[in-house]
């Protein structure tokens, strides 16, 4: 069956590390997107992507950078960790405009 | 101002009882409404979906939007313990080809035995 993984499911790091957080869609969707989570905001738009080398910045994007080399993949990448990035992340993958699928989440405290 | 206005709660109801979630908006652009149910430790996923404004019933939700109002409503009939998750508002724009949502706050729902 067709999904979309994250990986890992929890991180620990500390302040000013790069970390990477790995999406992996099998639906061959096109577009994909990186949120985080926070009690009181709800779900946030970090970065976005509408198709292989394009990415594009959402609501909160300071710090966090994309990739898009294939269609299948997005990492979302900390260049140096803060405490403020501590959060869930979740993926998701949609094909156009349709219903937005999202991956389990990863769970990353920055200490 | 938050585009979307959500109350967080929680909610607390007993089994049975008629639950109402609320969405409050301020773009009154959006035409595409979303209700995602999310369980504790797990992704949001999609519960019901409708565009511009009416009623949408499946099974025991039922999804309302009012744009003269600026507020969309999720209904819950004969709620059970099973419902208890947090429930996110979403809505997009009617653009050609952006799936870009903006999400409500979520609120959590406890239905209790």
């Amino acid at each position: 069956d067709a999904e979309i993984t994250q990986s890992p499911r929890h991180k620990i790091t500390e302040t000013g590390r790069q970390v990477t957080l790995a999406c992996h869609q099998t639906w061959n969707h096109n577009n994909m997107f990186w949120y985080r989570q926070d009690l009181g905001h709800g779900l946030r738009l970090i970065h976005y992507s509408y198709g292989v080398q394009d990415t594009n910045k959402g609501e909160v994007s300071d710090g966090y950078s994309v990739s898009r080399s294939n269609t299948e993949d997005l990492p979302l990448t900390l260049e140096s960790a803060a405490s403020s990035q501590t959060s869930v992340y979740f993926c998701a993958s949609s094909k156009g405009t349709d219903t937005q699928y999202f991956g389990p989440g990863t769970r990353l405290t920055v200490l | 101002q938050k585009e979307v206005e959500q109350d967080p709660g929680p909610l607390s109801v007993p089994e049975g009882a008629i639950v109402s979630l609320n969405c409050t908006y301020s773009n009154s652009a959006f035409q595409y409404f979303m209700w995602y149910r999310q369980y504790s430790r797990k992704g949001p996923e999609l519960l019901m979906y409708t565009y511009s404004s009416g009623n949408k019933e499946d099974g025991r939700f039922t999804a309302q939007v009012d744009k003269s109002s600026k507020y969309i409503s999720l209904f819950i009939r004969d709620s059970q313990p099973s419902d208890s998750a947090t429930y996110l508002c979403a809505m997009r724009l009617p653009s050609s080809n952006t799936g870009k949502l903006i999400f409500g706050q979520g609120t959590t729902l406890q239905v209790k035995p």
